[in-house]
């Protein structure tokens, strides 16, 4: 299983906001290493969506944002549409440095 | 553009070993790190390892020590993933990222296309 958890699916329908929560421990998330996440559409590679908990890259819409406390992290999508309709997955690292996934979670708008 | 290009698709036998590229492209190669991470069909992301492609470094999943090596060729801006005794279970698609550091750990961006590691008899 996974080091960080995430719910396996979402739903909403479009224009609704949604949000992915990803459950950690004091040796990644709780020790103070930031939260990243990630949007796969079928078939590609993912793409980073935030990183550094609350950043969006270049070219990322603002109707995507995140969040970090604690333990734990979360990832909104507001005014959901069809094509945000992708797996999500949150990264952390952690005290052994090694990279930590979230089990990844569907999107069905 | 930063840019990182995968080799083709393998099909390998059971016990065999394969070995894959991820040649890089539009930045200093030697400034950043290449982690791989595989998946398997409609499973989840699975972080194998990285490479300090500067010194040579390497870090390894636990699940996967003994069986992968990670190197590069600074010459060729290319990092390489080999794995060995391959089961069917490693039948996924393999990616290779690039490092972006930070105080609190790093994310991966941008992200190779992938190759297909077909494990079959």
């Amino acid at each position: 299983q996974s080091v960080l958890t995430q719910p396996p699916s979402v739903s909403g329908a479009p224009g609704q906001r949604v949000t992915i929560s990803c459950t950690g421990s004091s040796s990644n998330i709780g020790a103070g290493y930031d939260v990243h996440w990630y949007q796969q559409l079928p078939g590609t590679a993912p793409k980073l969506l935030i990183h550094g908990n609350n950043n969006r890259p270049s070219g990322v819409p603002d109707r995507f944002s995140g969040s970090k406390s604690g333990t734990s992290a979360s990832l909104a999508i507001s005014g959901l549409q069809a094509e945000d309709e992708a797996d999500y997955y949150c990264q952390s690292y952690d005290s052994s440095l090694s990279v930590v996934f979230g089990g990844g979670t569907k999107l069905t708008v | 553009q930063v840019q990182l290009v995968q080799s083709g698709a393998e099909v390998k036998k059971p016990g065999a070993s394969v070995k894959l590229s991820c040649k890089a492209s539009g930045y200093t190669f030697t400034t950043y790190t290449i982690h791989w991470v595989r998946q398997a069909p409609g499973q989840r992301l699975e972080w194998m390892g990285w490479i300090n492609s500067g010194n040579g470094n390497t870090k390894y999943s636990q699940k996967f020590q003994g069986r992968v090596t990670i190197t590069r060729d600074t010459s060729a801006n290319t990092a390489y993933m080999e794995l060995s005794s391959l089961k069917s279970e490693d039948t996924a698609v393999y990616y290779c990222a690039r490092d972006s550091p930070t105080i609190w750990g790093s994310w991966l961006d941008p992200w190779g296309q992938g190759t297909l590691v077909t494990v079959s008899s």
